[in-house]
């Protein structure tokens, strides 16, 4: 089935360690997202790719980071993480930029820093 | 600027219960509303979606109306199970700046009793 797979399910760091999250999409959409989900909150976006346009959140830490390096791949990168990064990261993939198209989500990738 | 409002949970019901989950929002455009349900420790599975005015989405038993002239886009089940048991999610997408992102509610936990 096609779908959007993140990797690891769980990740636990140190403060202030480097660390990337990633997802892959086997439906082929153009466009991908990154949001912060932290606990009993609605997802938060960070950023998103309009194919290899990248527009970030102006609320978005200067800390946290993308790539994508093919239209399948995109990485969440954090550069020093702090104690207050730790949610659930959660990547969705849609088809076009319109608005009435749905967003396909991943599970999320647990992410707890020490 | 765009808006959702949900009703604050959580919602605790007896099996084969009615449900209302109520969600009214704010736009400046046309936006496209969406219910997503998000069970423990995974991601977002879109529920049900409406693109216009009128439209009735409909998923596994689960309803929802947009209607324009409250600006709003209820969540009803006749009959609930204990595996809808999870956190529902409204959300709108409309042209911001140019692009389209969700704006989410604040979810609605629902638990369902045996």
């Amino acid at each position: 089935d096609a779908m959007v797979i993140q990797n690891p399910r769980y990740q636990v760091t140190q403060f202030g360690k480097p660390v990337t999250l990633s997802c892959s999409q086997t439906l082929n959409h153009n466009v991908m997202y990154w949001y912060q989900q932290k606990s009993s909150q609605a997802p938060k976006l960070l950023f998103h790719y309009y194919d290899k346009d990248f527009n970030n959140e102006a609320d978005t830490p200067d800390n946290f980071q993308s790539r994508r390096p093919n239209t399948s791949f995109c990485f969440l990168d954090i550069r020093s993480p702090g104690l207050g990064d730790t949610a659930m990261y959660l990547c969705a993939t849609s088809r076009e930029d319109y608005s009435n198209q749905p967003q396909h989500f991943g599970d999320g990738t647990r992410l707890s820093i020490l | 600027g765009d808006s959702v409002t949900q009703m604050e949970g959580p919602v605790t019901l007896s099996e084969e219960a009615f449900l209302t989950i109520n969600c009214t929002y704010t736009a400046t455009g046309y936006p496209s509303l969406f219910w997503y349900v998000q069970y423990p420790g995974e991601g977002l599975q879109l529920l049900l979606k409406a693109t216009k005015a009128d439209d009735k989405g409909s998923n596994k038993g689960f309803e929802a109306t947009y209607r324009k002239e409250t600006t709003s886009f209820h969540l009803e089940k006749g009959s609930v199970q204990v595996s809808d048991s999870a956190v529902y999610f409204c959300a709108l997408s409309d042209s911001t700046s140019g692009t389209y992102k969700y704006i989410f509610g604040t979810g609605t936990r629902l638990k369902v009793l045996a």
